[in-house]
This record gives structure tokens, C-alpha cells and sequence, in this order.
């Protein structure tokens, strides 16, 4: 049972345009949600997270986008870069007494001059 | 230290061995996480650790996985009698603490586990 899909397994994009990754969850009891970036033979790096009581946060070129009511999030990046170039894994935090993340199987971006 | 540390990188072993994966945790961080991740899978929750005590450990897979947690410092996942479907990454994280402050989790490079 897959509580955090991530539907797009790859996505390209062109140097200086806008990324847009996409993740859907079915359990409206996750409270927290977080993106994070893995590089080949290197562990996931924290890039930007959400709380279930917003919307949108935005750091840098890095904005999630969260829908409750459609349980989705988005992570859009603009403009985008070669070293953006990576695999990008949503997660989400259940609210219910535990710190374990739940996370979903990846998108690879590659950016493209 | 600097990151969250784990060793070996790589590991091979024989089905039906066992094998130990250690994490060294970002110094301060009270709280420790193994996931595995399979090939061309997500990231897979095994257990968590708040200091040495494990609040969840609903993601080991069996009874031949175990876990311990020493000082509030160094982890050690053990797998008995190895199967071919053990062969995946393991990655430990580790974050400044749990609860309503919803703390980063930072990773390690992970232990890529090949059981022939």
C-alpha cells in the first residue's frame, strides 16, 4: 500500500525553465511534509518542507505547493539548473506518535542546457 | 562529527550469513532512523530510535532483522541468516530530537548490502 506516490519517474527540463515534481498521498492524517534530493551513491539531502496548516513555502528557487483537499503537493523549482539534476523523493510525517518518514519512490529530473 | 557516518559502503556477503551495518550519527542528534531503500524503490522506514530506546520499530521486515542504540550515539543494524531479497542500501538519518518540532532528518551515504 503506497501512501506517498511520486506518478512521474523521470522528468526533463531545459536549463532556465521552471521543474515542477509532483506528489500525491492518501492518508489525510500526515501532517508534515518534506522534499528531499539524492545524488548517485550519496544519501538524501533536505532541500524544503511543509506544514499541514500552509500552503506554500518557499525558499530560494525551491516553492512547495500543498493542496490538502486534493492531497498533493508540488515542488517547483525556477529557473532550473544542471546541478539540479538529481533524483527527488517526497515524504510525508503521520501525525500519530512517530518521526518515521514515509516516502515515496522518486522522481529523476535532469536538466538539460 | 561533520555528517551522519556509515560503515562499510559496501558490503557482500553470502546467503545465510550475518552481517552488522553501523551508523555514527551527527553528534548532539538525539534521535537516530535506519530505512533501506531497494532498486529503483523508495525510501523503506525499518525503526527509529529517541536516545537508546525504539518508540517504533514497525518496519522491520522479520525477526532476523534487529537493531541497537548505545550511549545515545552509535547504531548497529543486524541482519541474520541473509537472504537475496535483504540486497538493497541501508541509510541511517539522524535529527536533533522528535516530537511536535518536526526536526530534519539528516542522512548518511548508506551501506549498499549484496547478499549472493
Amino acid at each position: 500500500d503506497q501512501q506517498v506516490k511520486q506518478n512521474s519517474p523521470s522528468l526533463s527540463v531545459q536549463e532556465g525553465r521552471i521543474s515542477i515534481l509532483n506528489c500525491d498521498y492518501t492518508n489525510s492524517m500526515f501532517d508534515y511534509f518534506l522534499w528531499y534530493k539524492k545524488y548517485p551513491a550519496e544519501g538524501p539531502t533536505f532541500l524544503i518542507s511543509i506544514s499541514s496548516i500552509k500552503d506554500k513555502n518557499e525558499d530560494g528557487r525551491f516553492t512547495v505547493f500543498l493542496n490538502k483537499s486534493a492531497k498533493h503537493l508540488s515542488l517547483h523549482i525556477v529557473p532550473s539548473q544542471p546541478g539540479d539534476s538529481a533524483v527527488y523523493f517526497c515524504a510525508a510525517n503521520p501525525s500519530y506518535n512517530t518521526d518515521k518518514l514515509i516516502f515515496g519512490t522518486g522522481t529523476r529530473l535532469q536538466v538539460f542546457p | 562529527g561533520a555528517g551522519v557516518s556509515q560503515s562499510p559502503s559496501n558490503k557482500v556477503t553470502e546467503k545465510g550469513k550475518d552481517v552488522e551495518l553501523r551508523c555514527d550519527p551527527i553528534s548532539g542528534h538525539t534521535a537516530l532512523y535506519w530505512y533501506r531503500q531497494r532498486l529503483g524503490q523508495g525510501l523503506e522506514f525499518l525503526i527509529y530510535f529517541q536516545g537508546n530506546s525504539a518508540p517504533d520499530k514497525s518496519g522491520l521486515p522479520s525477526d532476523r532483522f534487529s537493531a541497537e542504540r548505545t550511549g545515545e550515539s552509535v547504531s548497529t543494524l543486524t541482519i541474520q541468516r541473509t537472504q537475496q531479497e535483504d540486497s538493497a542500501v541501508y541509510l541511517c538519518a539522524s535529527s536533533r530530537g522528535t516530537g511536535v518540532v518536526k526536526n530534519i532528518q539528516y542522512f548518511g551515504a548508506g551501506t549498499r548490502l549484496s547478499v549472493l
